[in-house]
């Protein structure tokens, strides 16, 4: 079982350039989760879907935006990405929607914004 | 003050001690307490998750919840090189209309030198 894959592993990026980070989950969960992690700053939730067709704002939702079209797929795309969004980001999901229960990472993306 | 605070280490230790980590928190609508593990260039695994106050044992691992100090703490008895890797804290409250949001401590870093 892949669990949850993400994609690209790692990408550098232009200032003021677009980017979508895929996400997706054979695991059919109902909630999905972008994280990303930052040294000194740790696991800071951007935002979340407890269910498909549904999305919620994190802690830091700015510069950032998802879609929920079916269970598996939860893309983040910046849309215009700045220097400060370098990170490492991790999609999550989890059974329960709500932010019960256990909750599955991915390997990540790094991304590095120039 | 952040909701909750983890002490970063770094914390280096011989194969075979006794590991303790820990972590305070401030929100006393925290109701589970959570403990991740994660290894160098990885996402982040769960651990052990506890809902009530007092002990949960699995293996080598102790979770311990004290809700009166609003303070949680991981023991990992006869450490092993393995088990080096960065211990996060997670807990999580009632946001309203049935969800929970999910609040991670930064991280401790441990290294256990064989």
């Amino acid at each position: 079982t892949a669990g949850i894959t993400q994609a690209p592993t790692s990408q550098i990026l232009a200032a003021g350039r677009s980017m979508t980070l895929r996400c997706t989950q054979d695991m059919r969960h109902n909630a999905m989760y972008w994280y990303r992690q930052d040294l000194g700053l740790g696991l800071r939730l951007i935002h979340y879907s407890n269910t498909a067709g549904t999305t919620g704002k994190g802690e830091v939702p700015d510069g950032y935006s998802v879609s929920r079209a079916n269970t598996d797929d939860f893309p983040l795309t910046l849309a215009s990405a700045v220097p400060s969004q370098t990170s490492v980001y991790f999609c999550a999901s989890s059974e329960l929607a709500g932010g019960l229960g256990e909750q599955f990472f991915g390997p990540g993306t790094r991304l590095t914004v120039l | 003050q952040k909701e909750v605070e983890q002490d970063p280490g770094p914390l280096s230790v011989p194969e075979g001690a006794i590991v303790s980590l820990n972590c305070t928190y401030s929100n006393s609508a925290f109701q589970y307490f959570m403990w991740y593990r994660q290894y160098s260039r990885k996402g982040p695994e769960l651990l052990m998750y506890t809902y009530s106050s007092g002990n949960k044992e699995d293996g080598r691992f102790t979770a311990q919840v004290d809700k009166s100090s609003k303070y949680i703490s991981l023991f990992i008895r006869d450490s092993q090189p393995s088990d080096s890797a960065t211990y996060l804290c997670a807990m999580s409250a009632n946001s309203g209309a049935g969800s929970y949001q999910l609040t991670f401590g930064k991280g401790t870093k441990l290294s256990v030198i064989p």
